[in-house]
């Protein structure tokens, strides 16, 4: 089945210990992104990846990194976590020439 | 950059259509969406409408594009409780992966 995966799916930590919440697609594509939604603000794109070792800062990179080592593995990094990146978080893939960007289920994570 | 920007809140009775709509600045956009989300789950991709058209029809679903206004809506026919859900509205702007998305807007369904 294609999808798009993402561990842990509920995360709850404290300030500055780092964690990854990781992203894995099994469809071979070259895009991949990361999403926070927040209520009344939508969807703001985090970094997003272009292929392996191509990745580039969306709207709202701060206090993130990410790594692409692999084609199909994408994790976001927080080095040091603060209250104001609890969110939930979303990772997508797609490929050149499709339209559609493909969603993993998100992870809900809590930074107390 | 890029502002997408919609209503936070709609509500319809069963059986009626609906109408959710979208306002954007960056005319260079090419592809614009509208995307789904129910409670607890990612986002689904509803339908997309490329700038060069108008109009395009899905089923239930009516996607209308007024590039002058920078204006895009959704309309859903013969609502029903399954429609129940927030939806998005986003545009790529700035290439094919920069797409920004709105606010979202939750669309209540009264049985």
């Amino acid at each position: 089945e294609a999808q798009v995966t993402q561990n842990p799916r509920y995360l709850i930590t404290v300030t500055g210990k780092k964690l990854t919440v990781t992203c894995s697609q099994n469809m071979n594509h070259e895009y991949m992104s990361w999403y926070r939604q927040d209520p009344g603000l939508g969807l703001r794109q985090i970094y997003y990846s272009m292929n392996v070792e191509v990745t580039d800062k969306g709207d709202v990179p701060e206090g993130y990194k990410v790594s692409r080592k692999e084609k199909r593995n994408f994790p976001l990094i927080l080095e040091s976590p603060s209250p104001n990146q609890t969110s939930l978080y979303f990772c997508a893939s797609s490929s050149p020439g499709n339209y559609e960007q493909y969603f993993g289920p998100g992870t809900r994570l809590t930074v107390t | 950059g890029e502002d997408v920007e919609q209503s936070l809140f709609l509500s319809v009775r069963e059986g009626d259509s609906s109408v959710i709509n979208c306002t954007y600045t960056d005319s260079s956009s090419t592809y614009l969406y509208w995307y789904k989300q129910e409670p607890g789950a990612g986002l689904q991709l509803l339908t997309y409408i490329f700038s060069n058209m108008d109009m395009k029809q899905d089923q239930r679903l009516t996607v209308l594009l007024n590039k002058k206004d920078k204006h895009l809506s959704l309309r859903i026919a013969d609502t029903q409780t399954g429609d129940s859900a927030i939806y998005f509205c986003a545009v790529n702007s700035g290439g094919y992966q920069k797409v920004t998305f709105g606010t979202g807007t939750k669309l209540q369904v009264i049985p």
